[in-house]
């Protein structure tokens, strides 16, 4: 167990649906980072949130959103689903963003859009 | 901007040989880290091993070493002694300081045959 809690493990939605993924760091963490991992783009960085604040947008679609709770954990709400949303979604939080600093990763969502 | 290069899809090693994982990477930035993580099948991101960009001494844990060649930008991956338990997919990764993301690598697929 990695210290980062993810949920669901699987999910199978329909095109056009909205989905929620949750995230709970490891303790102490402050910051949050959302991945996208697909066949054909590798790991792709999302977001990432730091106590509460987002820091750092990536390749994030305009349908997906995020936030991260004073409690810490965050969510990665995607809307209007498409067949090309299929993927496996990481969570991973770490305790600063110095250079030294790695991630920890959660066990990941995997989503199908059908 | 950062990256990564892994040139090796896929590589097939016998059990009890060693291993080494090619990656080599590109930034301006003199103050970066190097990770190197694992993929098994089950999905999930385990962290195997760090480098950093003004360590004189290359990493090890355990049976992983990094065999880092700043001059020559390349953060090699070593496993001795090979295990069936190593296969899976291996990602090079690289943070820079200040930055708020690791960039990854295409990955790496081992399979360790009996």
């Amino acid at each position: 167990d990695s210290g980062v809690t993810q949920t669901p493990k699987h999910l199978i939605t329909a095109t056009g649906q909205r989905v929620t993924l949750r995230c709970s760091p490891r303790s102490g963490d402050l910051s949050v980072y959302w991945y996208q991992q697909s066949l054909d783009q590798g790991l792709q960085f999302l977001i990432q949130y730091y106590n509460g604040e987002e820091r750092a947008k990536g390749n994030i679609l305009e349908r997906f959103s995020a936030q991260q709770f004073p409690d810490l954990h965050s969510e990665l709400n995607l809307s209007s689903l498409e067949l090309g949303d299929s993927a496996l979604y990481f969570c991973a939080s770490s305790v600063g963003g110095g250079a030294s600093y790695g991630y920890t990763f959660g066990s990941g969502t995997r989503l199908t859009v059908v | 901007a950062q990256k990564i290069t892994q040139t090796q899809p896929g590589m097939f090693v016998q059990e009890k040989e060693a291993v080494t994982l090619d990656c080599t990477y590109d930034t301006s930035d003199q103050s970066y880290g190097l990770f190197w993580y694992k993929q098994p099948s089950s999905g999930e991101m385990i962290f195997l091993i760090y480098q950093g960009s003004y360590d004189e001494q290359n990493a090890t844990e355990g049976r992983y070493s990094l065999n880092f060649q700043k001059a020559r930008k390349s953060a090699n991956l070593v496993i001795s002694a090979s295990q069936l338990g190593d296969s899976a997919m291996y990602f090079c990764a690289m943070r820079v300081q200040g930055a708020q993301k690791l960039v990854f690598g295409q990955g790496t697929r081992l399979t360790i045959n009996p």
